[in-house]
This record gives C-alpha cells, sequence and structure tokens, in this order.
C-alpha cells in the first residue's frame, strides 16, 4: 500500500519569508512524487514532480522540494512567499513498481501567506 | 495545453435521483480518473479507465458507477444519490507514458438534499 502523510492542515507565513510545506511518503518500491495547488473554487494544478535523477526539483511560480530518500520526504518550499502563493497544497504518490495507476493523495495543507 | 473540462460547475440534486457527471479531455490520454475531495480527508479515488470500456474500481466505488464509450469522455454515475455523496468531484486524465503527469478539470460541487 502507499500512502501520503501532510502533518499540517495549515501554514501560515508572511509576505516575503521562506516558506516549507511537508510531505512525507511510504510505498514499497520507488515513489514518483508530485505537488499540486488548489485556488478556491478550481481544479488542481500541476506544480512539479520528481521521477529520477537530481533531488531537488524546481516547478511552475518559483516553488521547489527536495526529495529525501532516507527521511522519505518531499517537502515544499518557496524562498520568499507571495499573498498570492495562498491556496491549499496537495503531495501526491505513485510506485512505478505496482499495478496501481493512480495518484495517492494526502489531505492537504492550507497555505495562508499574511501581507 | 492539456484541458480536461467537466459538464457542471454545481448541481443541486435529490436523494434517490440518477446523477450523470461528464468528464472530456482534449488530449488523447488513455488514463482517466474520478475523485472525490472532502475537507480534511483530501482526495480519493473513485474509479479510473486505461481504455475504452476498460475500468478498474479505486479506494471508494460504492455508490458509484462509470462508463467510458469514447477515448476522450469518461462519466460519472451516482444510481441513487445520498446526501453523503455530496462532495466536489474531480475529473483527471493523463497519458501512459514516463512522465505521469496527472491533469485535472476544474471540479463539479454537488449537493445532495
Amino acid at each position: 500500500a502507499q500512502s501520503v502523510a501532510q502533518p499540517e492542515d495549515q501554514v501560515n507565513v508572511a509576505e516575503g519569508n521562506p516558506l516549507t510545506v511537508k510531505c512525507t511518503y511510504s510505498v514499497s518500491g520507488n515513489p514518483y512524487l508530485f505537488w499540486y495547488v488548489q485556488y478556491p473554487n478550481r481544479g488542481l494544478q500541476f506544480l512539479l514532480k520528481y521521477i529520477t535523477g537530481d533531488n531537488l526539483v524546481k516547478g511552475s511560480y518559483g516553488f521547489e522540494a527536495e526529495f529525501n530518500k532516507s527521511q522519505t520526504s518531499f517537502h515544499l518550499k518557496k524562498p520568499s512567499a507571495l499573498v498570492s502563493d495562498s491556496a491549499l497544497y496537495f503531495c501526491a504518490v505513485r510506485v512505478m513498481d505496482t499495478g496501481r495507476r493512480a495518484l495517492t493523495f494526502g489531505s492537504g495543507t492550507r497555505l495562508q501567506v499574511q501581507p | 495545453d492539456v484541458k480536461v473540462t467537466q459538464s457542471s460547475r454545481y448541481l443541486v440534486k435529490r436523494t434517490g435521483e440518477k446523477v450523470f457527471l461528464e468528464c472530456v479531455q482534449d488530449m488523447d490520454h488513455e488514463n482517466m480518473f474520478w475523485y472525490r475531495q472532502d475537507p480534511g480527508l483530501g482526495l480519493r479515488l473513485i474509479y479510473f479507465s486505461y481504455d475504452v470500456k476498460m475500468k478498474e474500481k479505486g479506494d471508494i466505488p460504492e455508490g458509484y458507477s462509470v462508463s467510458r464509450e469514447k477515448k476522450e469522455r469518461f462519466s460519472l454515475i451516482l444510481e441513487s444519490a445520498s446526501t453523503n455523496q455530496t462532495s466536489m468531484y474531480l475529473c483527471a486524465s493523463r497519458t501512459g507514458g514516463v512522465q505521469e503527469t496527472q491533469y485535472f478539470g476544474p471540479g463539479t460541487r454537488l449537493l445532495v438534499l
């Protein structure tokens, strides 16, 4: 079985400060890891993914994430937060070696950036 | 640009009604998915399809069925809607390729009274 944990329901950060949204995963096999963002009343938008290679992945809107195999983590980061980054963020995992074709999602973390 | 569209943004139905949610993608993707999103629970997979007329149950298929008669269209059916099916429903599609990115539609917010 595969699972994803996002331990924080909400993260608050001041505009201009760095932000981190945490994600840990549990899989048997090699993971593919994803981050998505959801703005109010919208579908999910893809931010970035880790498939293989460099552990630091850069994505849309200045976001990046670091794959850490030993800690089974894939935390989302941004050096300087914007008010417009306020949204709901989802981490997701898929294991290539299994028959499961769909992503498994975490419960989501609401990011609130204060001006 | 990948486009996934859903037939309705908001729906209000009564208990016991049969409900159809439609999803269409324009990128010739083999795989299509239906999720429901509930606060604190994230996204949970209802059903997915990996080819025309092919489907597999996800994690919470009870009370739902699906239909995929054409590659671009994947329908979710609530045979007899119940209040506990009030939720946000999200459709997604993906190629079978290595890049593995799922693209989502805008969602349908369903209220069952």
